[in-house]
């Protein structure tokens, strides 16, 4: 059971615009700021997102995020094929003086 | 980067030493963690450790089972793990925190070393 919820799944076609949401609690996203992590199969995670908004450098532009209250969001705009992988939110819980992590979501591009 | 090693496959209730090399940045100044992903399965925090080694963190599923240590002088990161059952297999990632005062986000990773719990 993951302390942020994620919605296991998520799709979209070539060329649109998607969002992964990540939800959690006031300990949590409420009092900290979220990451996003891409992960291919068979490989490591890799940092997408910093502070509910930040890119590192070589990051696509297309990607995105955003946070508020007890709740983030990755965006993606202009979906491409290479962008389907799994994606992850995560956060430091005050309360429980520990990293939380979302399940993770599933990223299809049809 | 980060470089881990010393997975394997060993009997349910057996013991293993991971290993993680950092090379690249200032090793003793960040605090690192352990997370683990079992197969088909999300990441799962394990533990973390203070840059200077003082402070350790534990998931409660492996609390008393597994300790975390590192060694400065030779930019190294340890998971020691006893007491290993089924469902600590998993592939087991090392990460850092991009700021030295922070665990999350993590900015590197290793690629990761698998763990196979299995009579």
């Amino acid at each position: 059971q993951s302390v942020l919820t994620q919605p296991p799944s998520a799709s979209g076609t070539p060329g649109q615009w998607v969002t992964i949401s990540c939800s959690g609690s006031h300990s949590n996203i409420g009092l900290n700021t979220v990451s996003w992590y891409q992960q291919f199969p068979g490989t490591a995670p890799k940092l997408l997102i910093y502070s509910s908004n930040q890119r590192p450098s070589g990051v696509p532009v297309r990607f995105s995020g955003s946070q508020s209250d007890t709740s983030a969001s990755l965006a993606i705009s202009g979906l491409q094929s290479e962008d389907e992988a799994d994606y992850y939110c995560a956060t430091w819980d005050d309360s429980l003086s520990v990293p939380v992590l979302g399940g993770g979501t599933k990223l299809t591009v049809l | 980067q980060l470089l881990e090693s010393g997975g394997g496959l060993v009997r349910p209730g057996g013991s293993l030493r991971l290993s993680c090399a950092a090379s690249g940045f200032m090793f003793g100044s960040y605090a690192i963690s352990w997370f683990r992903q079992a197969p088909g399965k999300g990441l799962e925090w394990v533990s973390t450790i203070s840059g200077t080694g003082g402070s350790t963190y534990y998931a409660d599923s492996v609390k008393g089972r597994f300790t975390i240590s590192r060694d400065n002088s030779k930019n190294t990161l340890y998971l020691r793990l006893n007491s290993l059952r089924a469902g600590d297999t998993a592939t087991y990632y090392c990460a850092k925190g991009r700021l030295r005062t922070q665990v999350v986000p993590l900015d590197v990773w290793g690629q990761g070393t698998t763990v196979t719990v299995s009579s």
